[in-house]
């Protein structure tokens, strides 16, 4: 089963601050992907990559960008962070064989103040 | 614009009963639907599919029930359990390879 770590778990970060929350997958997918949660919205699509050193805009990328540096490694990146990101943020990975199953990491609570 | 939509946003029933939950969709591109189950804290996990090529899926006590022409499905939870308890998700994705998620619906079900 894949392995997907997220950390921070939690994280409180001022307005205008820049916040880096980071994705471990150990399952050698090639896929992964950045999903904001929200009551009343589900989950929503931010940032996603293919392929190491690669990302692609999901439906909501406005302040926020994305790193995937390695196959295993993903990041997102809040610049400046405002009060209306804060939300609890999760990463997910597939293999390009798996007919769209996701696997989640257990979330990272960012709140901003 | 939410192209996949749950109709109830929480939903309590007693042991036993049976929990259907109803989601819709937009987009007739859309042929494979997953369903997905989040526990409080936890990350959401894939429960039960459904390819737009057949009607009725089913694993153990979890049914979708799916139908084209109207753009809708159904998850339907028979002798429902207090550990089923969770929040269930309708996505959706077409060739395009990315999940479109409604909102959620929470069940409760009460000993």
């Amino acid at each position: 089963e894949a392995a997907v770590t997220q950390s921070p778990r939690s994280k409180v970060a001022v307005t205008g601050g820049k916040v880096t929350l980071s994705c471990h997958q150990t399952n050698n997918h090639d896929y992964m992907y950045w999903y904001r949660q929200d009551t009343g919205h589900g989950l929503r699509l931010i940032h996603y990559s293919y392929v190491a050193d690669s990302t692609e805009k999901g439906d909501i990328p406005d302040g926020y960008k994305a790193s995937r540096p390695s196959q295993e490694n993903f990041s997102l990146i809040l610049e400046l962070a405002s009060l209306s990101q804060t939300a609890v943020y999760f990463c997910a990975s597939r293999d390009r064989h798996s007919q769209n199953t996701l696997y989640f990491g257990a979330g990272t609570r960012l709140s901003v103040l | 614009q939410q192209q996949v939509r749950q109709s109830s946003q929480s939903l309590t029933v007693w042991e036993g009963e049976t929990a259907i939950l109803n989601c819709s969709y937009e987009n007739s591109a859309f042929d494979y639907f997953p369903w997905y189950q989040q526990f409080p804290g936890e990350g959401p996990a894939l429960l039960i599919a459904i390819r737009s090529v057949s009607d009725k899926k089913e694993d153990g006590r979890f049914t979708i029930f799916f139908n084209k022409r109207e753009k809708n499905l159904s998850l339907h939870i028979k002798d429902s359990q207090p550990g089923d308890s969770a929040t269930y998700f309708c996505a959706a994705t077409g060739s395009f390879n990315k999940l479109t998620f409604g909102a959620g619906t929470r069940l409760a079900v009460c000993p």
